[in-house]
């Protein structure tokens, strides 16, 4: 099973909006509603922000934003904080009881 | 409250076998499935497998079958991952991370996670 595609970098400035895109198959992301999205900080455990494409858990802030169309799933940040710099992975359901990481996307905070 | 409480780091010869544990509370240990995920230094995240844990039955992720053994202990509602015949290139730090309730999702839930290194 390969890797879900992220771009390794995004940027934005405080206040902006950015989207990180999560590209896989008709197999995974494109098969399945079940798309998660987490931030994790240096040396820290991952924090889950999305999961089932759109859905947030109740303690993440609702400026994190999930959607899909096709084979490619996206997280949308607005507003965007300082403490926003993180790296964020998404993952997918892929049949079977797996699951696959996309490779991660390190944002930045201008 | 939900916890996951996982051992301590470890610092393995090549070849050796190592067992890292995650201890949950909190919650009805059987009804979610935990699911364990390595980070090799300045890698991103990999899936490694999951283990039911009210049955038992372990799934593993290409790459990680025949070394890698999930199990589990209800009776201490603890679930271990054990590497063995060790390589230098199973450095990483090991999570475990929780199901969520209703989806094939993970990850409400994660253990504080593990640095196993594998050097002589």
């Amino acid at each position: 099973q390969s890797a879900l595609t992220q771009p390794a970098s995004v940027s934005g400035s405080p206040g902006q909006s950015i989207a990180i895109s999560c590209t896989g198959t008709s197999s995974d992301v494109g098969g399945y509603n079940y798309v998660s999205w987490f931030q994790q900080h240096p040396g820290k455990a991952p924090k889950l922000l999305i999961f089932n494409v759109n859905n947030r858990p109740s303690e993440v802030s609702n400026r994190f934003s999930g959607s899909k169309s096709g084979n490619t799933a996206s997280l949308t940040i607005s507003g965007l904080q300082a403490e926003d710099e993180a790296d964020y992975y998404c993952t997918s359901y892929t049949g079977g009881e797996t699951m696959v990481f996309g490779g991660g996307t390190k944002l930045t905070v201008l | 409250q939900v916890q996951l409480v996982q051992s301590g780091s470890a610092l393995k010869d090549p070849g050796a076998s190592v067992t890292v544990s995650c201890k949950t509370s909190g919650y009805t240990f059987t009804k979610y499935p935990i699911n364990w995920v390595r980070q090799a230094p300045g890698q991103g995240l990999e899936w490694m497998g999951n283990i039911n844990t009210n049955t038992g039955n372990p799934t593993y992720a290409q790459g990680f079958t025949g070394r890698f053994v999930f199990s589990l202990d209800t009776s201490v509602r603890t679930t271990y991952l054990q590497i063995t015949s060790l390589k230098a290139e199973d450095t990483a730090v090991y999570y475990c991370a929780r199901a969520v309730a209703g989806t094939r999702g993970f990850g409400d839930f994660w253990g504080q996670g593990t640095l196993v290194t594998v050097s002589s």
